[in-house]
């Protein structure tokens, strides 16, 4: 993988409802993984900096996973609310502060 | 704190004018970043200063994109003349130091329409 790539590219999922959605990285000359929720028309909002192998982060009902050596991370989200409708995105940190980002995921979650 | 703050927040230009773009980072962040969004495309870093100085620059399209950090305080992007494929949502982040794990923080954008 050359690129960073996600999937799926959107979901809709009921509230309450659990789901996932994948990145995938270049696993060679890993620096980190950044994750970002965005609302159209606001600012990204960071969300992790993931670093190491097999990493968990938690941020309140959203989590994610890293394995650096297969190049891919997972994004949950526990019973979705309404509020969590947003593009998720991930980015490889490359070099000297550049992020190269994924198209990102469109999660929006139906009452 | 404040956060990252991009002016203006729209901008509909006729192609061959000139628009500018500002980024005021956060306060005390050395670092400041520029990236775009063409619809439907993932993110893409065009520059990167350190205070007043392009440290990376290989994301700028072409000689039409002017980035400036005078002072090593607020940001300018000048894109002269504009074409059809400039539009886009224009970026800012800044950070602190550039470490990988070092968080960047975005600003909401400055969405361009060229006519």
């Amino acid at each position: 993988i050359l690129n960073v790539e996600q999937s799926p590219q959107s979901l809709h999922v009921q509230e309450g409802d659990s789901t996932n959605f994948t990145c995938s990285f270049p696993s060679s000359n890993f620096y980190a993984l950044h994750w970002y929720r965005w609302e159209t028309a606001k600012s990204p909002e960071a969300l992790f900096v993931m670093t190491l192998n097999g990493d968990e982060k938690k941020k309140g009902r959203i989590s994610a996973t890293l394995n650096t050596k297969e190049g891919y991370s997972y994004l949950y989200i526990k019973g979705s609310q309404p509020e969590d409708s947003a593009t998720y995105l991930c980015a490889s940190f490359v070099s000297w502060g550049k992020l190269q980002f994924g198209a990102g995921t469109q999660v929006v979650v139906t009452p | 704190e404040a956060g990252v703050t991009q002016f203006p927040s729209h901008s509909v230009i006729e192609k061959g004018q000139t628009v500018t773009l500002r980024c005021d980072p956060i306060s005390g962040h050395d670092n400041l970043y520029w990236y775009r969004r063409v619809m439907g495309k993932e993110i893409k870093f065009l520059l990167h200063f350190v205070k007043e100085s392009k440290q990376d620059e290989s994301g700028m399209p072409n000689n039409r994109f002017l980035a400036e950090r005078t002072g090593g305080t607020y940001s300018t992007l000048k894109v002269q003349p504009a074409e059809l494929e400039d539009s886009g949502v224009y970026f800012c982040a800044s950070s602190r130091r550039q470490l990988s794990s070092e968080t960047q923080y975005f600003g909401p954008g400055t969405r361009l329409l060229v006519l």
